[in-house]
């Protein structure tokens, strides 16, 4: 049973536009969430995170925002570069287990930006 | 500040052997943890070491085991290996997590095929 889902394997997008990546929650005890980069050959790198205790955290283009009732959060990229291409990694985690606060990942959206 | 490498990058093994994938953790950080990543999927918690303890395992059977050593490097050694253990895996090292806003290094990861 999935607790984290990203519906969507795949976007693509025009250079300059929004990309938006979705992802949804079942577990309700979940109270961070982290999204990761990953460009093919390296690891997932951290890219932003946000708490449950907030609806909105932004750096730079990137902005992600949580919708705790629909269990819902997304990823927004404004403006979309190139360089933007990679697989983007939704990831919750809680305290609730021992206080471990290890990430449960989704299964990722693959990111293509078109010059 | 050196990353977090893994070791060996690709290998491939058949039915029934078993291998030993090798991690160093980025400098300064205590705990390692170990994530499975199938095609199409997205990482997998194995299990991760703080102090040279089992911190936390996902749901992978015991042939699955760690080492993490003094100097917080840290072992993944698989046992009688099956088809369905082709996958990428992941070492990602951290800080031991007091909070949800831990951040995991993750290396590039070791590319196991078994024929």
């Amino acid at each position: 049973d999935q607790q984290v889902k990203q519906n969507s394997p795949s976007l693509s997008v025009q250079e300059g536009r929004i990309s938006i990546l979705n992802c949804d929650y079942t577990n309700s005890m979940f109270d961070y969430f982290l999204w990761y980069k990953k460009y093919p050959a390296e690891g997932p790198t951290f890219l932003i995170s946000i708490s449950s205790i907030k609806d909105k955290n932004e750096d730079g283009r990137f902005t992600v925002f949580l919708n705790k009732s629909a269990k819902h959060l997304s990823l927004h990229i404004v403006p979309s570069q190139p360089g933007d291409s990679a697989v983007y990694f939704c990831a919750a985690s809680s305290g609730s287990s021992g206080g471990s606060y290890i990430p449960t990942f989704g299964r990722g959206t693959s990111l293509i930006v078109h010059p | 500040e050196t990353g977090v490498t893994q070791s060996p990058t690709h290998l491939i093994k058949t039915r029934g052997q078993q291998v030993t994938l090798r991690c160093s953790s980025q400098s300064g950080h205590n705990t390692v943890s170990w994530y499975q990543q199938a095609l199409g999927q997205g990482p997998q918690f194995i299990f991760q070491y703080y102090r040279e303890e089992e911190n936390g395992r996902g749901n992978f059977p015991p042939r699955f085991s760690g080492l993490q050593f003094p100097n917080y490097s840290s072992e993944l050694n698989v046992n009688a290996l099956e088809l369905d253990d082709s996958a990428l895996y992941l070492c990602a090292s951290s800080l031991k997590a007091v909070s949800g806003a831990n951040v995991l290094t993750f290396g590039a990861g070791s590319r196991l095929t078994v024929l």
